[in-house]
């Protein structure tokens, strides 16, 4: 099982354009998370997902969109990009329901926007 | 989720045991108390987690004080590939999203 893939790995960005970071995942997992993390710090939560066609606003969201049409993929959509969502960004997921299960995360994708 | 306070780096020894400490003073009773790890380079990956009770798994033990106000991560015997942030989390069951919130962490640096 490859776990949770992230595509790409690096991508450089004019400001201004838009792209989309891919997130799939073949555990079955029902809930999806997408973090982005800052140069020396901790991983803020940009969305997340408890299931197919529910999606929610984590602490960062503005600036990004995302979708849930399937079990297995999880898009983050960036428009008109800015060099504030320089970052790397990691797609997670998780089993079930509850504070007791672990978060499965992917390598990341380094996002870099001039 | 309650917050919690941790060194900002330590530093061991390869092959010596290694206590990452954490103090969650505001923890409720219903907070589960995670542990997970940053490699250089990669995603978090899951190390442990625990309620009230000390737990171990083949990475490593969790030593969770009586009161809960604070706890412990022990490797031990640290390798060079235990270097990374480590990272302590409180997770609350009313966390609709079951999300992780993110602090600081502890960047252990292991010398050989």
């Amino acid at each position: 099982n490859a776990g949770v893939t992230q595509t790409p790995k690096f991508r450089i960005l004019k400001i201004g354009q838009s792209m989309t970071l891919q997130c799939t995942q073949d555990m079955n997992h029902n809930y999806m998370y997408w973090y982005r993390q800052d140069p020396g710090m901790g991983l803020k939560l940009i969305y997340y997902s408890v299931g197919a066609g529910i999606t929610d606003k984590g602490e960062v969201p503005n600036g990004y969109n995302v979708s849930r049409s399937t079990t297995e993929d999880f898009p983050l959509r960036l428009e008109l990009a800015a060099p504030s969502q320089t970052s790397v960004y990691f797609c997670a997921t998780q089993g079930g329901r509850g504070p007791y299960n672990e978060q499965f995360f992917g390598p990341g994708t380094r996002l870099t926007v001039l | 989720d309650a917050k919690t306070t941790q060194p900002n780096s330590m530093e061991s020894n390869e092959e010596e045991p290694v206590h990452l400490p954490c103090n969650h003073s505001t923890i409720s009773g219903t907070d589960y108390i995670h542990w997970y790890r940053q490699l250089p380079s990669q995603g978090p990956e899951y190390v442990i987690h625990g309620l009230t009770s000390n737990v171990n798994n083949r990475m490593a033990s969790l030593a969770i004080a009586e009161d809960r106000k604070s706890s412990t991560l022990i490797l031990h015997r640290a390798t060079l590939r235990d270097a990374a942030v480590y990272y302590c989390i409180l997770r609350d069951v009313d966390n609709a999203g079951n999300m992780l919130t993110f602090g600081g962490g502890t960047r252990l640096m292991v010398k050989p």
